[in-house]
């Protein structure tokens, strides 16, 4: 069974810094693109960032481009998110999510499963 | 970008009957070569982190119930519930995965009249 666990987040002042993981299971980690989708509160889904298997490309949302890094490390299984700069704006529930086994190598964002997300709260 | 609008932004339905959920996108997702469109739907329950539903527009995940069922004319997708449950109570949101930056519908809050 593929499992996703998410960490890291919590209380962090505007300008501060963050690092979310995501301790995967249940499937050939290093095979599938990882991303990150965070979850305002009450709020829609909004997709963060995307690293392929081999760690090789990374594709982020202007609204985290230049403050968030993504990144892996196939041998332990476990995919980050490096946030920086935080601004009261980027609070909300981030989720981990594989790409799909649906999604070929021409597709990047069919997610499935999700983790159940880590709360990250930015403070003015 | 590829913008996602769902109509409605919420629905109220009665036990056994259909519930309908569209989601129109501002730019073709069909990948013309795969005749494919990337469109996928997810059911996010509440506390609950969200679940794939249905994927390239139409095909059911596996393990869903096949009351759901997406289908598409041109750039507007639908999603049906023939005969609501009410276990079906959640928020319903479209996606394209047709190009960064991946996008998503607002979500359409689904309850029981």
């Amino acid at each position: 069974e593929v499992q996703l666990l998410e960490s890291g987040g919590g209380l962090v002042q505007a300008g501060g810094s963050l690092r979310l993981s995501c301790e995967a299971s249940g499937f050939t980690f290093s095979n599938y693109a990882m991303t990150w989708v965070r979850q305002a509160p009450g709020k829609g889904l909004e997709w963060v960032s995307t690293v392929s298997g081999d760690a090789t490309s990374t594709y982020f949302a202007d609204s985290v481009r230049g403050r968030f890094l993504i990144s892996r490390d196939n041998s332990k299984n476990t995919l980050f998110l490096q946030m920086n700069s935080l601004r009261v704006e980027d609070t909300a529930l981030y989720f981990c999510a594989k790409k799909s086994a649906y999604c070929g190598t021409d597709c990047l964002g069919l997610f499935d499963p999700w983790g159940q997300g880590t709360q990250v709260t930015v403070s003015s | 970008d590829i913008v996602m609008t769902q109509s409605p932004d919420s629905l109220a339905v009665s036990l056994g009957e259909r519930a309908t959920i569209n989601c129109m996108s501002s730019q073709t997702i069909l990948h013309t070569s795969k005749n494919k469109n990337y469109l996928a739907w997810y059911q996010q329950k509440p506390g609950q982190p969200p679940k794939l539903l249905i994927y390239w527009a139409s095909t059911r995940e596996s393990g869903v119930p096949d009351r759901f069922s997406g289908s598409d004319s041109g750039t507007i997708f639908t999603l049906t519930i023939s005969s609501l449950q009410a276990e079906d109570v959640a928020v319903y949101y479209c996606q394209q995965y047709y190009r960064t930056p991946i996008t998503f519908g607002q979500g359409t809050r689904l309850e029981i009249k």
